[in-house]
C-alpha cells in the first residue's frame, strides 16, 4: 500500500537560512505522481508541485526547489533563504497510477516556523 | 485564490444533530473530492464524484453522505453527529478525467465543531 512519510514534524529556522522539507513514499507502482501542498496559519492548501515518476529532473521555483530521487523514495522540498511568510505546514502526498483510481495519500506534514 | 469555494466557513453544532456542507469546484472542474483534517488522523480522503456520480469511497462513514449535481456542485452531509467529528473539511476539484493524480485544487475548508 502506498504510505508517504515526513519524518520532521516541526521545523524552526531564523528568517534567510535555507531548509529542506523530507518526503520519502512507499509504492509498488512504477507509475505513480508526487505533490507538495502548503497550509498556511489562514488553513487553506495549497498546490505547490506535481511531478511524475517518470521525471527525475530537479525543479526550482523562485525559492522553492524539489529534489526527486526514485533511488532512494525521496521528493524533497528546499526553501531558499526562507521568509517570515513560508510559515506554514507542508503535505507531501503520493498517487498511485497501476492500481487503479486510487485516492491522494498525504503525509503527516511538517509544521515550519520561520523567526525574524 | 484556488476558484473552489466552499460554504460555510465555520458551523458549530451539538452532538447528534445534522449538518450539510457546500462545495463549488473551479470553473470546469468535473470532479469534487471530500477530506476531512483532524489532528489525530491528519488529512483523510472520503469521498470522490466525478460528473455527478461517485468516483471513489475512502474513510467515509456511514452518517455521512455526499452527492454532487447537475451544475456541479457538492454536499457533504453529516448525521448523528459526534464530538470526534469536529475537523476541517476541504473539498478539492479537479479537471482532466477525475483521475487521483490529477491535480486537485483545494478549497479554504469548513472549521466543524460539535459541542
Amino acid at each position: 500500500a502506498q504510505k508517504v512519510t515526513q519524518a520532521q514534524t516541526e521545523i524552526s529556522v531564523v528568517e534567510k537560512e535555507d531548509v529542506t522539507l523530507d518526503c520519502v513514499y512507499e509504492t509498488r507502482d512504477t507509475t505513480y505522481y508526487l505533490f507538495w501542498y502548503k497550509q498556511p496559519p489562514s488553513g487553506e492548501l495549497v498546490f505547490l508541485i506535481r511531478r511524475n515518476s517518470f521525471d527525475e529532473q530537479n525543479e526550482i521555483s523562485g525559492r522553492y526547489s524539489w529534489n526527486f530521487q526514485k533511488s532512494t523514495s525521496s521528493f524533497n522540498f528546499t526553501i531558499t533563504a526562507s521568509q517570515v511568510v513560508d510559515s506554514a505546514v507542508y503535505f507531501c502526498a503520493l498517487s498511485e497510477v497501476g492500481s487503479g483510481n486510487t485516492p491522494l495519500v498525504f503525509g503527516k506534514g511538517t509544521r515550519l516556523s520561520v523567526i525574524a | 485564490d484556488s476558484g473552489v469555494t466552499q460554504t460555510p466557513k465555520h458551523l458549530i453544532t451539538a452532538t447528534g444533530q445534522r449538518v450539510t456542507l457546500r462545495c463549488s469546484p473551479r470553473s470546469g472542474d468535473l470532479s469534487v473530492y471530500w477530506y476531512q483534517q483532524s489532528l489525530d488522523q491528519g488529512l483523510q480522503f472520503l469521498i470522490q464524484y466525478y460528473n455527478g456520480e461517485e468516483r471513489a469511497k475512502g474513510n467515509i462513514l456511514e452518517r455521512f453522505s455526499a452527492q454532487q449535481f447537475p451544475d456541479l456542485h457538492s454536499e457533504l452531509n453529516l448525521s448523528s453527529l459526534e464530538l470526534g467529528d469536529s475537523a476541517l473539511y476541504f473539498c478539492a476539484s479537479s479537471d482532466r478525467q477525475g483521475l487521483s493524480t490529477d491535480t486537485q485544487y483545494f478549497g479554504p475548508g469548513t472549521r466543524l465543531t460539535v459541542l
